[in-house]
This record gives structure tokens, C-alpha cells and sequence, in this order.
């Protein structure tokens, strides 16, 4: 059963950024937060990942709150290729692991 | 995606027909993954491999289902005796050897899309 909580769906406007939020109150010590995403009817593209630091890559950024209760996915430009289901994930990483999907959030980019 | 390959893309038979997907991993990467996702449905783990190894197959259907990863060659899905249920999107990803960091990050191929008849 997947380990997080996130918005069926949302809203944004092209240029804006995007913030994703993920409720994920059960974590472990262990567990990394992935976020993947799922442009129609293609395979799902990794994003991101991070512990507890907040993580910056060519993509987006990832802010993971103090207790690491909940975390944010930012894009901070988006454009309507944005426009696809986001999944956040926990899991542990060292030791290849199978990745629990939830339902995701379905992000719109609007022009 | 990281140069993950899948073939065939579309894949149609006949209800009681074998259908085989085929995954070709990143270079050099040694675990492989499958998962389905049903229409309007979310994806959901099938079976994870390492080179001629099954290591966990917790979310594979009991009967018609197999997987193998060859020493040599693609990793294989196939179903036997497929029914229209079985129509779904098939990915496959895979990831490096190695057991610690961020080098187990899955990258996800294009997925087999089966439609049964």
C-alpha cells in the first residue's frame, strides 16, 4: 500500500510555478521520498528524490519539511509539457526496491 | 527515460493466445522490473529480477504469468493464454548494480501497450 497522501488534481498556469504537496506522516529514518511522473500513455519519468535536505536538479526542486512529515514538489516554471500525473513514493534506497504507486496528483498546466 | 527499451509497443492477440513483451535494460544495469497498469488504474509492481534470478514476484498473477532475465539477452514477460483482462500497459525499468545511494533510482521504459481481443 502506498505510504502517501496527495491531491487528486491541480491547476496551473503556464509560467507559474507548481507546487505539489505530499503527505507522507509515517516515514521512516530510512526511507527517501521519490517523485516520478506520467506524461500520457508514456512510462513514468523520474524526477527527483531526497532524505531530508532539500534537493534542486535540472527538473525540479524537492522541499522536505523539518520532521519530514510532508514534502513539495516545485516546478518553478511550468509549461503545458508539465501537464502529467505526479507520484510521490517513499522507499528505501540501498537494496533495489519495488516502487508503490499511488494515485498521484494530476497536474494541469493551463495556457 | 534512460534508455530503457520495450518491444513490441502494441501487441494484439487473440483471447488464448501467448502474448511475450520484451525489455531491454539500460546498459549495464543487472535488476530489472515489471508493472502493469490497467486502464484508468494506477501502475502496480509485478515482479523484480536480477540476471537469471527472480527475486520478488509478490506481484505476479499465480497462473499464466511468468517472467525470466536471462545471462544473455532481454528480460521476457509472458502470459499464457491471455484474456481480455490481460489487456493493459506493460513497463519495465530497471536500475544498476549496487545496493546503496541514489544508484537504484528504476528508469522506466516505454511501456508494451497489450490489447486482447
Amino acid at each position: 500500500d502506498a505510504k502517501t497522501t496527495q491531491p487528486p488534481s491541480m491547476d496551473c498556469a503556464e509560467g507559474r510555478a507548481a507546487n505539489l504537496p505530499c503527505n507522507h506522516s509515517t516515514i521512516s529514518g530510512n526511507e527517501y521520498v521519490y517523485w516520478y511522473r506520467q506524461i500520457h500513455s508514456q512510462g513514468p519519468q523520474y524526477i527527483i528524490h531526497g532524505l531530508k535536505n532539500n534537493e534542486t536538479n535540472e527538473m525540479a526542486s524537492l522541499i522536505i519539511t523539518e520532521d519530514r512529515k510532508s514534502s513539495t514538489l516545485i516546478l518553478p516554471h511550468a509549461t503545458l509539457r508539465d501537464t502529467a500525473v505526479y507520484y510521490c513514493i517513499v522507499r528505501v534506497t540501498g537494496g533495489a526496491q519495488k516502487l508503490v504507486f499511488g494515485q498521484g496528483t494530476r497536474l494541469t498546466i493551463n495556457p | 527515460n534512460a534508455g530503457v527499451m520495450q518491444n513490441p509497443r502494441h501487441l494484439v492477440r487473440r483471447r488464448g493466445q501467448e502474448a511475450r513483451l520484451r525489455c531491454s535494460p539500460v546498459k549495464g544495469h543487472s535488476h530489472v522490473y515489471w508493472y502493469r497498469q490497467l486502464p484508468e488504474e494506477g501502475l502496480k509492481f509485478m515482479v523484480y529480477l536480477q540476471k537469471e534470478n527472480i527475486i520478488d514476484e509478490s506481484g505476479m498473477p499465480k497462473e499464466r504469468f511468468s517472467a525470466e532475465f536471462p545471462k544473455e539477452g532481454p528480460s521476457i514477460l509472458r502470459i499464457q493464454q491471455v484474456v481480455r483482462g490481460d489487456s493493459a500497459a506493460y513497463f519495465c525499468a530497471s536500475s544498476p548494480p549496487g545496493t546503496s545511494g541514489p544508484t537504484d533510482t528504476q528508469y522506466f521504459g516505454p511501456g508494451t501497450r497489450l490489447t486482447v481481443l
